[in-house]
């Protein structure tokens, strides 16, 4: 159970351009979704909780306008990252925030912008 | 002071070792412990948790929490090549988690 499926896996945009990233909860319904971002040799840092149907909360120095986050189901929730820059690139990681599916996390998604 | 401190490492073993990964904590409000195993490019992938203080043991693998001195420990016993990864302990009260730097870890053939 708690299987969640996030993509893409990898991805490479231009600088300016928007990207988004999809976590998806395939055996559950989750109603709040972590997501994280990891710098390499870091931690996980968390960025957001987004919370269907509701607006997402965002920690201290996350610009909410850069990053985008939607939780329209109880299965879905997305990520943008808009007008992307190369300070972005990172890998991003998603993780369900209810009882004890609040351990399991995304694949990862690795985001290049050049 | 961070509120979870790891070694980040890298820990560099021979098969066969026997491997203790620690962290010491802070907030004494957390109640719920996990290891995390962490591949290059990948998501984090649960190990083991726990929920109060004490053993608990999974094949090769043990967690070991003491809250009253706000230290976790994960002895991997026998190690292998394929035990080669990042390591990181997490804990949590609620929804609010907090993760460890991660201790990278390699065990040589």
């Amino acid at each position: 159970g708690a299987v969640v499926s996030q993509h893409p896996s990898w991805v490479i945009c231009k600088s300016g351009t928007s990207v988004k990233i999809e976590c998806r909860s395939l055996d559950f319904q989750a109603t709040t979704m972590f997501w994280y971002r990891q710098f390499p040799k870091q931690s996980l840092m968390l960025m957001a909780t987004s919370n269907e149907g509701s607006k997402a909360t965002y920690e201290q120095g996350v610009e909410k306008d850069k990053f985008l986050i939607n939780h329209a189901s109880l299965t879905l929730s997305t990520l943008t990252v808009t007008s992307a820059h190369p300070e972005d690139s990172s890998f991003y990681i998603c993780s369900p925030g209810q009882g004890s599916y609040g351990y399991t996390f995304g694949s990862g998604t690795r985001l290049t912008v050049v | 002071q961070k509120e979870v401190e790891q070694d980040p490492g890298p820990l560099s073993v021979p098969e066969g070792a026997i491997v203790s990964l620690n962290c010491t904590y802070s907030n004494s409000a957390f109640q719920y412990f996990m290891w995390y195993r962490q591949y290059s490019r990948k998501g984090p992938e649960l190990l083991m948790y726990t929920y109060s203080s004490g053993n608990k043991e999974d094949g090769r693998f043990t967690a070991q929490v003491d809250k009253s001195s706000k230290y976790i420990s994960l002895f991997i016993r026998d190690s292998q090549p394929s035990d080669s990864a990042t390591y990181l302990c997490a804990m949590r009260n609620n929804n609010d988690m907090r993760f460890g730097a991660g201790t990278r870890l390699t065990v040589k053939p």
